[in-house]
Formats: structure tokens, sequence, C-alpha cells
């Protein structure tokens, strides 16, 4: 069974361009989750959807945003990129959502560096 | 506030010895915690994972504590290899929320 894929897996933009950062789940897998890598503060969980729907939002501006299509696959959306969104953006698949115990699958992820 | 430390920041090992790497964490009420191996370049994938009724968990060479009480957990690798040269990521998860609260990761290095 093929892992959660991510494209592109490297991006060079500038300052104030926005950006569209793809994710495939693994099949069968109805949960994406997005987060953001960086040395300095880890990794942060952007969003989670399910069924087309956001289930749940971390603490980023809206600047961010995303989307789930019916096959699950899912899009991560920046606009007006700064220099600090330079980072690795890691999508993770499961299952379903809300099941405290449920893995996530990363994939691995797409470095974004932004002049 | 609900947080998550991990310590050592890094760490340079020999090959073939043990090690122990801590977690921190503060997060409440507290659903389950999980360890994460990431190699360079690539996504995380999960070692263990423990909920508030378990105290060890074991995957191999890797082994798992938690001490629900003083809210600690601890990864022990045995016999180190050089493939165990990554960043393991503590992460820990809110009752009743889709919330995962993530260390900053200790950065092992297995040198031969």
């Amino acid at each position: 069974k093929a892992g959660v894929t991510q494209t592109p897996r490297y991006l060079i933009k500038t300052r104030g361009q926005q950006v569209t950062l793809s994710c495939s789940p693994i099949s069968g897998h109805r949960s994406v989750s997005w987060y953001q890598q960086t040395p300095g503060q880890g990794l942060q969980f952007l969003f989670e959807y399910f069924s087309e729907t956001q289930r749940n939002k971390g603490n980023f501006p809206g600047r961010f945003s995303g989307r789930q299509f019916s096959n699950s696959r899912s899009e991560m959306n920046v606009s007006t990129l700064e220099l600090g969104d330079s980072a690795l953006y890691l999508c993770a698949s499961s299952l379903v959502s809300g099941v405290s115990t449920d893995t996530q699958y990363f994939g691995p992820g797409t470095r974004l560096t932004v002049l | 506030k609900n947080q998550v430390e991990q310590s050592p920041q890094s760490l340079i090992i020999l090959e073939g010895k043990n090690c122990t790497l801590q977690c921190n964490y503060t997060v409440s009420p507290f659903s389950n915690l999980r360890w994460y191996k990431q190699d360079t370049g690539r996504g995380p994938v999960s070692l263990t994972i423990m909920t508030f009724s378990e105290n060890t968990k074991s995957n191999g060479r890797y082994t798992a504590t938690l001490d629900a009480d003083t809210k600690q957990s601890s990864l022990h690798i045995t016999a180190s290899q050089l493939s165990d040269s990554a960043s393991y990521i503590c992460v820990v998860r809110l009752t009743g929320a889709n919330n995962l609260f993530f260390g900053t990761g200790t950065r092992l290095t297995v040198i031969p």
C-alpha cells in the first residue's frame, strides 16, 4: 500500500507570493492533518480535514488555509508569504478523525523556502 | 499552559550503547502519549503509544515508559545502531479534543 505522498518536495518562493501544497493520503484514510515544522518551534498543528470538512484548526493566521476533496486528497494554501513561513510542511493521514489512538502516517514533507 | 518539554536537546552515543530520552509534559487532561522517530528529510514515524493506564510499551529495541502521576515519559533505546540516528519527538494528546502537543525533539547521533 502506497504511503502518504506530498508534492512538490521543494519550493522556493519570494515574499508576497502565494503557494499551494498537495497531499495524497494512504488509500482508505479519510483524515488529513497539516503541520509546520521549523528548527526553533518544532512541529506545530495547522489544521485537520475529514470528509471534506475542517475539523480542527491550530493557532495560525488566516493566510494559511486548506481544503479536502471527495477523494480525501488535500491541499494547503499560504497567501502573502513571509520570510517566517520558510519551513517543512508535513501532511499526515489517518483512518478516521477523533479517535485518540488512531495512528497518523506522515508524508515526507514539502520544504518551502521564502526569499 | 499545555507544554511538552524534551531533554536532552541533542545526544551523541557510541554504537552498541544504550540511551534514555526524556519527555515532561503539563498537558491536561491527558489522553495518550506517543513517541515518533524522524529521520533527516523524512516525516515522523510512530514508535509507541501509551494511554493513561499503561506504564510501559516496547517496540523492538525501543521501550517507552510513562508515569502519569509525575507527567513524565522516557524512551529507552537498547544496543543502539547507526540507523537509530534521528530526531525523537514526544507528542501528547488531550482528552476529548483532537489537540496534539509536540515536544521540540531530541536529536540522537550514533557514531561507530
